[in-house]
């Protein structure tokens, strides 16, 4: 299986500091996205990386791609409370269309006021 | 637009009883999906579609059929529920059929006893 895997499965910090969270892949990706799922809720896009692409950044989001060792990282500076979630990488099969989506079981990311 | 918007919320089937939940999206998406989420083991792929007339497999599709008769609609339908197809289901859409964010829906909290 293509499927991701985040790790930690369980993150808790302070509001305040920065949260890191890692995914790895197995196969050969077109690009990595990052979700966002809060409790109770559907999952809301983050942030997409092409496979060409080292590095993005979004407001607090922080994201890196590492083709060479099949892994990317999502960082969260100066977290708050309201980041409070479930993150979830995303990975396609490397075809040429958009087939095969494939979802990590997730990162629990909890921020203590 | 109202996004992507799926019915019913909750779901209780006995065993053996068949039911469809209903997917509708407004944007005018060609790719959408349907994933089951079970705790622990993230978002499962069950059937895709990347336009009307043409759907396929993901990696959990048995037990679980799709048609897409229209560019808005995408039905799930079980046709003989089994307390394994207990979980929430989540309809996805995405405007690129070559590698895009998904929108996804609410869910659909569906159990089987």
């Amino acid at each position: 299986s293509q499927q991701g895997e985040e790790d930690p499965q369980a993150l808790s910090i302070q509001e305040g500091e920065n949260a890191t969270m890692n995914c790895s892949y197995k196969t050969s990706i077109n690009n990595l996205q990052w979700y966002r799922q809060n409790s109770g809720r559907g999952l809301v896009h983050l942030i997409l990386i092409r496979s060409n692409e080292r590095e993005k950044h979004s407001g607090r989001l922080r994201v890196t791609l590492d083709t060479s060792k099949k892994s990317s990282s999502l960082l969260i500076t100066a977290s708050r409370a309201a980041d409070t979630a479930s993150y979830f990488c995303a990975t396609d099969d490397g075809s040429s269309t958009l087939g095969r989506l494939y979802f990590g079981r997730g990162t629990q990311l909890t921020v203590w006021p | 637009n109202a996004g992507v918007t799926q019915t019913p919320k909750f779901q209780v089937l006995k065993t053996g009883q068949s039911m469809t939940l209903q997917c509708a999206q407004d944007m005018n998406h060609e790719y959408m999906s349907w994933y089951r989420q079970d705790p622990g083991m993230g978002l499962r792929l069950i059937h895709y579609s990347v336009g009307a007339g043409i759907t396929d497999q993901g990696e959990v599709p048995n037990g679980y059929n799709v048609s897409r008769s229209t560019t808005e609609d995408f039905p799930l339908r079980l046709l003989s529920a089994a307390p394994s197809q207990t979980s929430v289901y989540f309809c996805a859409s995405s405007y690129s059929i070559t590698g895009g964010s998904l929108f996804f829906g609410s869910g659909t909290q569906l159990s089987v006893l």
